[in-house]
């Protein structure tokens, strides 16, 4: 399948700091990503649609001044948490539109966001 | 509103057994696409299978197959043969045909292979 490439894995950062999470499609364009949270133990919830050359459309609910969102290549979409807290720690995926063969989505690894 | 609903959370199968996952679901579209995701220790989410609503055809993936039953609004996991490695959380999710932009997720099913 397609390779969706996130990065960091981890991240530890003081409260008030902001933190920069990317998210790659490495062997195909995405003009469509998409950024969820999951809680422990619990499903996918979507936060954002980030569209390529674009402002990103948000989910009811989500901040769009702490959860900044750029999108400005076909293969890379950023995920900002903006003066980070505590009860922002969480993990946080990406995904990519893939419309090669039919319509998929391949989802990066994931970001474990700990804010001390 | 779509919903998808898995009513199982937790299952548990030994090896080389075959375990069926359960998931209904929700809508008053009749064009849609309905997939199953692995999600492992690592978290990676992984794409087990896919399955579209025109097709009548079950969609098969090696070990993995499902049982669509688009009247009943059912789409149930099969998976022959377990391993060990098929341990993970296993999540339903829908889409439309109209609204690409949101997939919606079940709140998954917790698998344990035994050896």
């Amino acid at each position: 399948g397609a390779v969706v490439s996130q990065h960091p894995s981890r991240v530890i950062c003081k409260s008030g700091t902001s933190v920069k999470i990317e998210c790659r499609s490495l062997d195909f364009q995405a003009t469509t990503m998409f950024w969820y949270r999951q809680f422990p133990k619990q499903s996918l919830m979507l936060m954002a649609t980030s569209n390529e050359g674009s402002k990103a459309t948000y989910e009811q609910g989500v901040e769009k001044d702490k959860f900044l969102i750029n999108h400005a290549s076909l293969t890379l979409s950023t995920l900002t948490v903006t003066s980070a807290h505590p009860e922002d720690s969480s993990f946080y995926i990406c995904s990519a539109r893939y419309t090669g063969g039919g319509e998929k989505l391949f989802f990066g690894s994931g970001t474990q966001l700990s804010v001390l | 509103a779509q919903t998808v609903t898995q009513s199982q959370p937790e299952m548990s199968v030994q090896e080389a057994e075959t375990v069926t996952l359960s998931c209904t679901y929700d809508t008053s579209e009749s064009n849609y696409y309905l997939f199953w995701y692995k999600q492992p220790p690592s978290r990676q989410m992984i794409l087990v299978i896919r399955q579209e609503a025109y097709k009548q055809q079950n969609a098969t993936e090696n070990r993995f197959s499902v049982n669509f039953q688009k009247a009943a609004k059912s789409f149930s996991l099969k998976i022959s043969d377990s391993q060990l490695g098929d341990t993970a959380m296993y999540f339903c999710a829908f889409m439309t045909y109209y609204n690409t932009d949101k997939l919606i997720f079940g709140t998954g099913t917790r698998l344990q292979v035994f050896p």
